[in-house]
């Protein structure tokens, strides 16, 4: 099984800064199967990039996705109210999909 | 638009069963594939397996094989999810989300099924 592990565990910062994330897989993982969602409290996950660098259909092009084998990274450019959330990287690799344990960004 | 509308909340006791579904619209059912994905209060997700909507194959990890059992009906444009055998670590929101043939990722995802499992 790939274990992805995302840092940090907690992000603070404040609207407007940049916010960069971490996912680092176990083993190399193709670029495709690669995938971010923000999950908000009380909300089911929504998937904001595929394919490792791919912004899905309506995500605001201040996300970006970005990396490759075993070190993929997730780039808010300028951190909006809306965008603290947790994010959680997801990828498909030896049958099996799995998803790290998340990211918290919350406000400074 | 695409939606995925999943069954309300259920409690059960330890040793029973649970079944969840998930009511696909907008799109056609058959050409996209179903997950279903659950989450531990507090927790990460974590993947139960796919269904294929177009002749119901299934696919499971094997933590959850023997326990788990998906199955559609596409009179009604319905996933259901099956789990047995409920302990209280079975505890946990459970989601269905759809995901087209070798895409690797899931979108849109259902709302969400409290399952709560106590004695």
């Amino acid at each position: 099984e790939i274990v992805l592990t995302q840092s940090p565990g907690t992000l603070s910062l404040s609207p407007g800064e940049r916010a960069t994330l971490s996912c680092r897989a176990s083993q190399s993982v193709t670029s495709i199967s690669l995938a971010w969602y923000q999950q908000k409290p009380g909300q089911a996950p929504r998937l904001l990039i595929y394919g490792a660098s791919s912004r899905a259909t309506g995500i605001p092009d201040r996300f970006s996705g970005s990396g490759s084998g075993t070190d993929f990274t997730l780039t808010i450019s300028r951190l909006e109210p809306e965008d603290f959330a947790v994010y959680f990287c997801q990828q498909f690799g030896d049958s099996l999909y799995t998803f790290g344990q998340g990211t918290k960004l919350e406000i400074k | 638009q695409v939606q995925l509308v999943q069954s309300g909340a259920e409690v059960k006791k330890p040793g029973a069963s649970v079944k969840v579904s998930c009511k696909a619209s907008g799109y056609i059912f058959t050409n996209y594939h179903l997950h279903w994905m659950r989450q531990a209060p507090g927790q990460g997700l974590e993947w139960m397996g796919i269904i294929n909507p177009n002749g119901g194959i299934t696919k499971y990890p094997q933590k959850f094989q023997g326990r788990v059992t998906m199955t559609r009906d596409t009179s009604t444009s319905t996933v259901y999810m099956e789990l047995s055998s409920l302990t209280s670590e079975d505890t946990a929101i459970y989601y269905c989300a759809r995901e087209c043939a070798s895409c690797y990722r899931f979108d849109p995802w259902g709302q969400g099924t409290l399952v709560t499992v106590s004695s």
